[in-house]
């Protein structure tokens, strides 16, 4: 298996543009997590599905920021508009059992 | 009190020498424990589970205690490939809830 796999890997955009990030999990793995992490606040956990479906999205910044996933295979984390605050390493993970598999991440910066 | 302290270090320490570092956690109901590690500009990957009774996995050797709601990582013998960001996770079962540490930073120095 290829792991967890991010696209794009680097991101560089204007504020207010709209950003998409993509995340192709681990085939069989049930669990699918989007975490964020800075210098200042670590990494945190966005929001979380489980066959698909949502079950934690209390760590949502605001509206601007949206999560879906639509079949096993895909999921993306969508911002807009995009602000210059929203510039992180984005990452997607997935679960097997109790171990986390993460993506390479997604470098944002929001000029 | 936040939910996973860990010291964010860093801590410089000779190559060959014994480091260990702790983590607090402030949910009781606290149900699994891990660490992971993080290189430079890198992915966290599991280094080890926490299991109740203790364990140890070649120079790591990590412990829970329950009544003092902390765990650690003990590295003997460091070697430079050490040199990472180690972070400690708790998951509490109850709401499925996985909290990262912050991580504490660690210089192996040559």
């Amino acid at each position: 298996d290829a792991g967890v796999i991010q696209s794009p890997r680097h991101e560089v955009t204007e504020m207010g543009q709209e950003v998409t990030l993509r995340c192709k999990p681990i085939s069989g793995h049930d669990y699918l997590f989007w975490y964020r992490q800075t210098m200042m606040r670590g990494l945190e956990l966005l929001i979380y599905f489980n066959n698909n479906v949502p079950i934690d999205d209390s760590g949502m910044p605001e509206d601007r920021f949206s999560a879906k996933m639509p079949n096993a295979s895909f999921s993306t984390l969508k911002i807009q508009p995009s602000e210059p605050r929203d510039s992180a390493v984005y990452f997607c993970a997935t679960q097997d059992a109790e171990t986390q598999y993460f993506g390479p991440g997604t470098r944002l910066l929001v000029l | 009190r936040k939910e996973v302290e860990q010291d964010p270090g860093p801590f410089n320490v000779p190559e060959g020498a014994t480091v260990a570092f702790n983590c607090t956690y402030s949910n009781s109901a606290s149900q699994s424990f891990f660490w992971y590690r993080q290189d430079c500009r890198k992915e966290p990957k599991l280094l080890m589970s926490v299991y109740s009774s203790g364990n140890e996995d070649g120079r790591f050797t990590a412990q829970l205690n329950r009544a003092s709601q902390y765990i650690s990582l003990l590295i003997r013998d460091s070697k430079l490939s050490d040199s990472a960001t180690y972070l400690c996770v708790v998951n509490q079962k109850g709401d499925d809830k996985i909290i990262f540490g912050k991580g504490t930073r660690l210089h192996i120095l040559p």
